[in-house]
């Protein structure tokens, strides 16, 4: 069974760009959940989508996006990108429900931006 | 919204026992509690769920008080190999049109010395 995907796996861009970032999940996972990573702040929750549709979201700006296809695979757009946006932009499967279900990570996506 | 804390490291010589606690004192009634395991330049691993009292698996326990406002990570005889960043997660089921929140502690960098 193929794991989370994820690509690009790493990403320069400069301040003022935007960027999309894509994950394809396990077959037949249809929960996916998107976090940011940094040294500082750890862990954190972007949003979640299930069945093409947002399901929640943290406390992140507008400029944070996201959306799901309905082969699930799922795309996160940064508009306007800061250099506080630099991290690594984790994407993270499960069947129904990332809170109650096992999480399946992908690799990650390192976002640096100068 | 569950805040969690969790130590920022632990040494543990291998072959010993270790245990990660991590509080949890505003968890909701709905919440689960899931422990990852994240070696560096990749996503975390589940470890290890529950909800309460005491879960085992093949490769740790999970110990849950009555009043769920804290969990232990379990992991017995450890060795190099378990070298990581260990994290708890704490996020509620979703309910009615699906909303709800996953929360990560900071993590605990667990360094295995030989």
């Amino acid at each position: 069974k193929a794991g989370v995907t994820q690509t690009p796996r790493y990403l320069i861009k400069t301040r003022g760009q935007q960027v999309t970032l894509s994950c394809s999940p396990i077959s037949g996972h249809r929960s996916v959940s998107w976090y940011q990573q940094t040294p500082g702040q750890g862990l954190q929750f972007l949003f979640e989508y299930f069945s093409e549709t947002q399901r929640n979201k943290g406390n992140f700006p507008g400029r944070f996006s996201g959306r799901q296809f309905s082969n699930s695979r799922s795309e996160m757009n940064v508009s306007t990108l800061e250099l506080g946006d630099s991290a690594l932009y984790l994407c993270a499967s499960s069947l129904w429900n990332g809170g109650a279900d096992e999480q399946f990570f992908g690799p990650g996506t390192r976002l640096t931006v100068l | 919204l569950a805040k969690t804390t969790q130590p920022i490291s632990m040494d543990s010589y291998e072959g010993q026992e270790v245990n990660i606690t991590c509080s949890h004192n505003n968890i909701a009634t709905n919440d689960y509690i899931t422990w990852y395991q994240q070696f560096p330049s990749q996503g975390p691993r589940f470890i290890i769920q529950g909800y309460k009292t005491k879960v085992t698996n093949e490769v740790a326990s999970l110990f849950i008080p009555a009043d769920r406002k804290s969990s232990t990570l379990s992991l017995p005889r450890v060795s190099l190999s378990d070298t990581a960043v260990y994290y708890c997660l704490v996020g509620a089921l979703s309910a009615g049109a699906g909303s709800y929140q996953l929360t990560f502690g900071k993590g605990t960098k667990l360094s295995v010395i030989p």
